[in-house]
């Protein structure tokens, strides 16, 4: 099956410009995660959406993020406008929704390559 | 509040030699926990997971954690490293007890793992 597909791999873009990444899942996956690494630190949750809804999106930093799912399928991820500390690893990841035990809290997450955004 | 704690920013080991990432976690109930590899310009792959049952889990490529509830601790494990083992490592929580409505990771800063010839 095809993995998970992040576009673009890299962006490097000017304070206050726009970017928009997206996210391909693996096709079926209902679950869609969006995640951030900072040089260094930790793998920090941003949201999640189960199909088109939104889960949580208790990880999202400002009001300046902005994600979306529509149809279920693909989804981007929009930085508007970009500021310095926005640079990082941004990673997508995808699930099934799970019906075994534990339901889908015991499935793995599927990770994509990740784009790395600069934002100078 | 949930966590994960990788105490080493890096960890060297020579070829075939045991190796040891060490994680710990805070959850406020059973914790399921995971580890993921991830090597140079590449995702995050999973290795293995402990969700419940046998303390020590199994995983990808010779790799194994064991689960330790005392100590909080999920420490990932390999009886002989390879060169080619040498990554980035990351343990990562859930805990479904938690009062969220996803079912999102939480991920510690991860652990390079550098294995010389």
């Amino acid at each position: 099956e095809a993995g998970v597909t992040q576009f673009p791999s890299h962006s490097v873009i000017e304070k206050g410009q726009t970017v928009t990444l997206r996210c391909d899942p693996i096709s079926g996956h209902d679950n869609l995660y969006w995640y951030r690494r900072v040089m260094g630190k930790e793998i920090k949750f941003l949201l999640h959406f189960v199909k088109e809804s939104k889960q949580d999106e208790s990880g999202m930093p400002n009001n300046r993020f902005l994600a979306e799912r529509t149809g279920g399928t693909y989804s981007t991820l929009k930085v508007q406008p970009a500021e310095l500390e926005d640079s990082g690893v941004y990673f997508c990841a995808s699930s099934t929704l799970s019906t075994g035990a534990g339901g889908s809290y015991n499935s793995p997450l599927h990770f994509g390559n990740g784009t790395r955004l600069t934002v100078t | 509040a949930q966590s994960v704690a990788q105490p080493e920013d890096q960890v060297n080991v020579a070829e075939g030699n045991p190796l040891t990432v060490k994680c710990t976690y805070s959850v406020s109930g059973n914790p399921y926990l995971f580890w993921y590899v991830q090597y140079p310009n590449r995702g995050l792959q999973f290795l293995l997971k402990y969700i419940t049952g046998d303390n020590l889990v199994k995983g990808s490529y010779g790799f194994e954690a064991e689960f330790n509830k005392s100590q909080t601790s999920f420490h990932l494990k390999k009886p002989s490293a390879l060169v080619s083992d040498s990554a980035l490592y990351f343990c990562a929580v859930r805990d479904p007890s938690a009062n969220q409505a996803g079912t999102a990771l939480i991920f510690g800063k991860g652990t390079t793992l550098s294995v010389s010839s």
